[in-house]
């Protein structure tokens, strides 16, 4: 069965400080890997996927992942943080070929301090 | 980009009534749809998978008599929780499948959810 560790619940960074979430997954074929961002009451945007090719994709918002196969993660990295992007982030994982039973880790709330 | 839209965002009832949440894709067609629940300090739940015109695919553990679910159009999917109670309230998100323009690959676009407070 497909799982996804998040091993940070909550992380705070101040404004300005470089960012990285970690993600781990377990699953027994090529995976496809989102990041997901949750505002406070909303629902999800995705931020970006990885489904072949690069392992390292670029989303929206200046996030970048790395997909790490020997490592089984996907991190989710951003250079620069912004108090804007205090919300919470969940990484998931998905079979190949769509979105069927895509499976969500329990997240990482960020904070951003000024 | 896709646009799902989710109503009501927020709803009080009082137990043993019903509450009905839709789900519309505005400016696709969705033929399937995901609902899942997301408890306070814990990850989304996908709870069934809709699909239009036919009955949906609850996952297990998830009471298809508690949690009505009904796709009748290529664009709406509705929830219905039947005799709520208590421990039924929680915030419920649905989503759906669309295709992504520029990779060509499926692309769940999530709605902004609904949250169900039973007294």
């Amino acid at each position: 069965a497909q799982s996804v560790t998040q091993p940070d619940i909550h992380i705070t960074v101040s404004e300005g400080a470089s960012l990285e979430l970690r993600c781990n997954y377990s699953y027994g074929a090529t995976p496809y890997l989102f990041w997901y961002v949750q505002s406070p009451g909303q629902g999800l945007q995705l931020l970006l996927k990885y489904f072949s090719g690069d392992t390292l994709v670029q989303g929206i918002k200046g996030f970048e992942a790395e997909f790490k196969r020997s490592q089984s993660s996907f991190n989710l990295r951003k250079p620069s943080v912004h108090w804007s992007d205090a919300a919470e982030y969940f990484c998931a994982v998905g079979p190949s070929g769509g979105y069927q039973k895509v499976t969500f880790g329990t997240g990482t709330k960020l904070q951003v301090i000024p | 980009g896709a646009v799902v839209s989710q109503h009501p965002s927020r709803v009080i009832c009082k137990s043993g009534t019903s509450v009905k949440i839709e789900c519309r894709s505005l400016d696709f067609q969705a033929t399937t749809m995901f609902w899942y629940r997301q408890f306070p300090k814990k990850s989304l739940m996908l709870m069934a998978t809709s699909n239009e015109g036919s009955k949906a695919t609850y996952e297990q553990g998830v009471e298809k008599d508690k949690f009505l679910i009904n796709h009748a159009s290529l664009t709406l999917s509705t929830l219905t929780v039947t005799s709520a109670h208590p421990e039924d309230s929680s915030f419920y998100i649905c989503s759906a499948r669309s295709r992504d323009l520029s990779s060509g690959a499926n692309v769940l676009t999530f709605g902004a959810g609904s949250r169900l407070t039973v007294l």
